[in-house]
């Protein structure tokens, strides 16, 4: 699966919109990228995922770039509790997700 | 109605001992893994099975064994405890193959596994 590379951490002032920058370069062509997020001491939680197109649901929207090599998760309104760690991860067909690092997100009052 | 439960959610146990970790998920889906996240948060898979059958071996001590009695089920048994096997162990489950157009992941609660 290909890397992803992602801020350690971000601040977001609360109401405001929340942009995760992700970088997948070696990216091929048959893989998505998934975003996940971990809220403190739960279990990793599905946002969004995508292959070319930009997406969006109730949670987030994801920008996915013409070459495909970074992307942007956008939560729009973020509020206090989007405070957890975001991960990007760029899935293949393996069965596989392999979970990086991920971004802090401190969302404050 | 819960997705995907695991039981217990704290462990705490003498090294050398034998414990079980259980997995049920109610989401009709025919993939299951298991991960361990450490203590420096690293998110890591263990486990996959689909269909009852093991896919994914990620270089796992043979002291790890799960079991999966049915889709609906993947248990995670640890003979002769260590101190490096304290961590969180998060069930998930998918529909399919990971990566797929219509395949996300759903995470358990977590285990948090202590050895004494």
């Amino acid at each position: 699966d290909a890397k992803t590379t992602q801020p350690t951490s971000m601040d977001c002032a609360e109401g405001r919109a929340a942009n995760l920058p992700c970088n997948h370069s070696t990216i091929s062509g048959n893989e998505y990228v998934y975003w996940y997020r971990q809220i403190h001491s739960q279990g990793p939680q599905y946002i969004i995922h995508g292959l070319k197109n930009n997406e969006t649901n109730e949670m987030a929207s994801l920008i996915i770039t013409e070459d495909r090599k970074s992307s942007t998760l956008i939560l729009p309104h973020a509020t206090l509790r989007d405070t957890a760690v975001y991960y990007c991860i760029v899935g293949g067909s393996n069965y596989k997700l392999t979970f990086g690092k991920g971004t802090l997100l401190t969302v404050n009052p | 109605d819960t997705a995907v439960s695991q039981t217990p959610k704290y462990l705490v146990t003498q090294m050398g001992n034998d414990k079980s970790i259980k997995c049920e998920q109610n989401l009709g889906h025919d993939t299951m893994y298991w991960y361990k996240q450490d203590s420096k948060k690293f998110l890591k898979i263990m486990f996959s099975y689909n269909n009852k059958e093991l896919i994914i071996n990620e270089t796992v001590p043979n002291r790890f064994s799960p079991k999966s009695p049915d889709k609906a089920h993947l248990n995670l048994h640890i003979n002769s405890l260590e101190l490096g096997d304290s961590a969180v162990y998060f069930c998930a489950s998918s529909r399919g193959l990971a990566g797929g157009s219509t395949d996300t992941q759903y995470f358990g609660p977590g285990t948090r596994l202590t050895v004494l």
